[in-house]
């Protein structure tokens, strides 16, 4: 089963408008991080956003807004007032932090935004 | 700033050739990672690092693998290149503890094509 799901390949959205990206992640550890990058047509990967499974508020940062629905295991980012260079691929990932250590993240698949003038 | 940088942006191999990836940060991160991003399938975990000489398999090690002699820099390595390694690999890095704990930074990639 996919711990990380992304269901929206592909969104297009007005210049100015408001995004939602969903993620919902699947984990029985209670202790997990989630985390929010944006990957550019140039390729790099641009940390946006993380949340802490015991943070009882929701993080912001800037423009972008994690909207935690801990029961529901959903993680959706929010884009407020979107524009241009919003346009790039977003990836939720998580870290379980159960096992201690270094271990990576796992990534969902992806979801292409395309900004619209 | 922390930087990660990765030797080379674009790479073109034959089979059966032995590959090196390297990737160096600059910020005396513990933590390093490999990842491949294939469309539609994400990043995925290749192998990781902890400490110097220290190494974990992660999700996809098969086909790869990996040094770390020196905390900055982490290698990976396939042995005898497939095609079905043609592929964006990335690297990252991170410290242990943090504001955004365990953040992973990451390099500007290195496509593979293998021939």
């Amino acid at each position: 089963a996919q711990k990380i799901t992304q269901t929206q390949p592909g969104m297009f959205v007005q210049e100015k408008e408001a995004v939602t990206l969903d993620c919902t992640y699947d984990t029985s550890d209670q202790s997990y991080g989630l985390f929010w990058y944006k990957q550019p047509s140039s390729g790099e990967m641009i940390f946006l956003i993380y949340q802490g499974s015991y943070d009882e508020q929701n993080a912001t940062e800037g423009r972008y807004s994690l909207n935690f629905q801990k029961a529901r295991k959903s993680a959706n980012l929010v884009i407020s007032a979107s524009q241009l260079g919003d346009s790039a691929m977003y990836f939720c990932a998580m870290r379980e932090y159960s096992g201690g250590g270094a271990d990576g993240l796992t990534f969902g698949k992806g979801t292409h935004l395309i900004i619209q003038p | 700033d922390v930087k990660v940088t990765q030797s080379s942006r674009y790479l073109v191999k034959r089979t059966g050739e032995k590959v090196f990836l390297e990737c160096v940060q600059d910020m005396d991160h513990e933590n390093m990672f490999w990842y491949r991003q294939d469309p539609g399938l994400g990043l995925r975990l290749i192998y990781f690092s902890y400490d110097v000489k220290m190494k974990e398999k992660g999700d996809i090690p098969e086909g790869y693998s990996v040094s770390r002699e020196k905390k900055e820099r982490f290698s990976l390595i396939l042995e005898s290149a497939s095609t079905n390694q043609t592929s964006m690999y990335l690297c990252a890095s991170s410290l242990v503890g943090g504001r955004n704990y365990n953040e992973q930074f990451f390099g500007p990639g290195t496509r593979l094509t293998v021939l």
